[in-house]
């Protein structure tokens, strides 16, 4: 089965420490993406990556860092320097630039505690 | 900046109403605009729309684009409890990277 998978599913963390969500497509898509979804809010961009080894900051980067070593995986890392971390995680992907159609994982709620 | 506003944020009918929910938008260098259904995780996609005034159908969902007037609308017809959910709206820019999304319009549809 073809799609992306977000883990964990749900997570969470003391204050002050790092914490690591996975994000996995095997779509073939080149760009991936990471948003921020927010209770009665709309989705923030964090990061998103075009290609392998190379990703842009979005709206809300601060606190948060990427990385993208291949193709198929996206992970993003919440660091203890975002003020505020508690939130719904969102992926997604999309064939770049050919196609305009995003498809999104599951999400990861991150709680801190 | 690139914007785009939802209206209404929240909405509330009766089953077998008809709902027309409303995405505005100000973008640089507008490609596209998607639709997406939000029940309680992963947005899943509904319509995307390129051109002014080519209605996209899908039962009894419907979406159409003005790009002059820079909107779009979504119409939902007799709906059902299961069309309950968070109905975003983004737009593409025309280099194809990025994606901006509205805040969405909340719609509860009651028995």
């Amino acid at each position: 089965d073809g799609g992306i998978t977000q883990s964990p599913k749900y997570l969470f963390r003391k204050e002050g420490q790092n914490v690591t969500l996975s994000c996995e497509q095997n779509l073939n898509h080149d760009a991936m993406y990471w948003y921020r979804q927010d209770p009665g809010q709309g989705l923030r961009l964090i990061y998103y990556s075009q290609i392998v080894n190379d990703f842009q900051k979005g709206d809300i980067a601060e606190g948060y860092s990427v990385s993208r070593e291949k193709k198929e995986s996206f992970p993003l890392t919440v660091t203890s320097a975002q003020k505020n971390p508690t939130a719904f995680y969102l992926c997604a992907s999309k064939s770049y630039p050919r196609q305009d159609t995003q498809y999104f994982g599951p999400g990861t709620r991150l709680t801190v505690l | 900046e690139d914007k785009v506003v939802q209206s209404p944020l929240s909405l509330v009918v009766h089953e077998g109403d008809t709902v027309t929910l409303n995405c505005s938008y100000e973008v640089t260098n507008f490609r596209s605009l998607l639709w997406y259904k939000q029940e309680k995780k992963a947005p899943t996609f509904l319509f995307m729309l390129t051109s002014s005034g080519i209605e996209k159908k899908s039962g009894r969902l419907s979406s159409i684009l003005d790009k002059k007037e820079l909107f779009s609308i979504l119409n939902i017809t007799a709906t059902q409890t299961g069309d309950s959910a968070v109905y975003l709206c983004a737009v593409l820019d025309n280099y194809g990277q990025n994606f901006v999304f509205g805040p969405g319009t909340r719609l509860s549809v009651l028995p």
